[in-house]
């Protein structure tokens, strides 16, 4: 059964930027069939798709979060990192991250809460 | 990108019931439209994939139909674990994107 853990500051300030890492356990990160996500949701709002990653590093984004956006992959962890750069406080938000198998997301972490305040 | 509108918003229904929830899509995303359902507190659980295809170990109460632009997330006889927030989200390019939402309330 495939795990995903978030994990990083709770609390981050204006300017700054946010990071997190997705610890995925009971399975590989480096299977081919499968691209490894990151979304978000603000509090008491929908979702949103931030970008994902294949193992092999190609990554793709969401064009509306204007290059803010680095994902990168540690097969030898088996993880992968989110970093959103110039948060304002509009970026407060649980994020979560998820297997995606054909762009689908089928096993999501349980989401972290992330309050971007001075 | 795709905007992907959820209607309605929220349907009151009891127990027992049927629900019935619609999708609408910007332009045609084919069938490769999700359904998912969010628990409060919870992470989203995938149950529809590809329109009308179960997540594994999903209950045949929950169906899904529809192609193009228009689908439609059924739930046969609602049980009170039913009642939650559906969101749709295709996949047919990049940037995925996700609906709106609909509440599914205990009337």
């Amino acid at each position: 059964q495939v795990q995903l853990q978030e994990s990083g500051p709770g609390l981050v300030k204006p300017s700054e930027t946010l990071s997190l890492t997705c610890t995925v356990s009971g399975g590989s990160i480096s299977g081919s069939t499968y691209y490894w996500g990151w979304i978000r949701q603000p509090p008491g709002k929908g979702l949103e798709w931030i970008g994902s990653i294949f193992y092999s590093g190609t990554t793709y984004d969401n064009p509306s979060l204007k290059s803010r956006v680095t994902i990168s992959v540690d097969t030898s962890k088996n993880q992968f990192s989110l970093k959103l750069s110039s948060v304002t406080a509009a970026d407060t938000a649980v994020y979560y991250c998820a297997r995606s198998k054909a762009r689908n997301f089928d096993y999501w972490g349980q989401g972290t809460l992330v309050t971007v305040s001075s | 990108e795709i905007v992907l509108t959820q209607s309605p918003a929220t349907l009151s229904l009891s127990p027992g019931e049927r629900a019935t929830l619609s999708c609408r899509a910007s332009q045609s995303v084919s069938s490769y439209l999700a359904w998912y359902q969010q628990k409060l507190g919870q992470a989203p659980r995938l149950l529809i994939y590809d329109a009308s295809n179960r997540a594994t170990g999903i209950p045949a109460r929950f169906s899904g139909s529809g192609s193009g632009t228009d689908f439609t997330l059924t739930i046969s006889s609602l049980e009170p674990e039913d009642f939650a927030v559906y969101y749709c989200q295709h996949r047919s390019n990049w940037p995925i994107t996700f609906g709106p939402g609909t509440t599914v309330d205990i009337k």
